[in-house]
């Protein structure tokens, strides 16, 4: 079955810096991509996605890169603010009979010092 | 716009007592996902539905079932409770297909079950 790896574990950067969470995923049918930011006991909120017919794709401060070749992606945040201050989470998906089930990374702990 | 509600919000039970939780999805949506989220943990996926029908199961106990009804909304059924059932359970909606593809996921706020 599919199998999400994401580095790092635990990020903390300066506010004004940029960010970059990784993700390698291992089943290569795999064609969504989808990142979520979630902040303690509340649900995971989509902040950015990518298929896998699309190498790159940025909305305002956030990107998403995506190499398929390598089974590599990648989520970019610039400028962070102390806002940005969450766990982030990776996911892939593979249709199942209709079914899109998430993958998800492990998660990365986001921690934006002012 | 209407998002997935999910019932009830927070849950606590027992050792081997029953559970029930509930998830309402988006209006149109045909296709629920469960997920079972443990404490500093990401989400694990545990069963989906389209169409009234199982369409896919994940790393669901033997002691969990669950069901999609008539009017789409789904209940995951928890019975003979364990300490190491609590966790957040979140629930998802989407459009069947590929449209999830185009669309996305939207989780409900999840139901927090504790067990004691």
């Amino acid at each position: 079955g599919e199998n999400v790896e994401q580095h790092p574990s635990t990020l903390s950067v300066q506010e004004g810096d940029s960010a970059v969470i990784k993700c390698t995923y291992s089943d290569s049918a795999s064609n969504y991509f989808p990142w979520y930011k979630q902040e303690l006991g509340k649900r995971p909120q989509l902040i950015i996605d990518i298929r896998s017919n699309v190498g790159e794709k940025k909305d305002q401060r956030i990107a998403v890169t995506l190499n398929k070749t390598a089974k590599h992606f990648s989520l970019h945040i610039t400028e962070t603010q102390p806002e940005d201050s969450a766990v982030y989470f990776c996911a892939a998906t593979t249709e199942v009979d209709s079914s899109y089930k998430l993958i998800f990374g492990s998660g990365t702990r986001l921690l934006v010092r002012p | 716009a209407a998002g997935v509600i999910q019932s009830p919000r927070h849950l606590i039970k027992e050792k081997r007592e029953t559970a029930t939780l509930k998830c309402y999805p988006i209006p149109r949506h045909d296709t629920v996902y469960w997920y079972q989220q443990g404490p500093g943990q990401d989400p694990q996926f545990l069963i989906s539905f389209y169409e009234k029908m199982q369409s896919d199961k994940g790393s669901i106990p033997d002691r969990f079932s669950a069901q999609q009804f008539s009017d789409y909304h789904s209940e995951l059924n928890m019975s003979s409770l364990e300490l190491g059932d609590s966790a957040l359970y979140f629930c998802a909606s989407s459009l069947s297909g590929r449209t999830v593809l185009t669309y996305g996921y939207t989780f409900g706020s999840g139901t927090r079950l504790t067990v004691v």
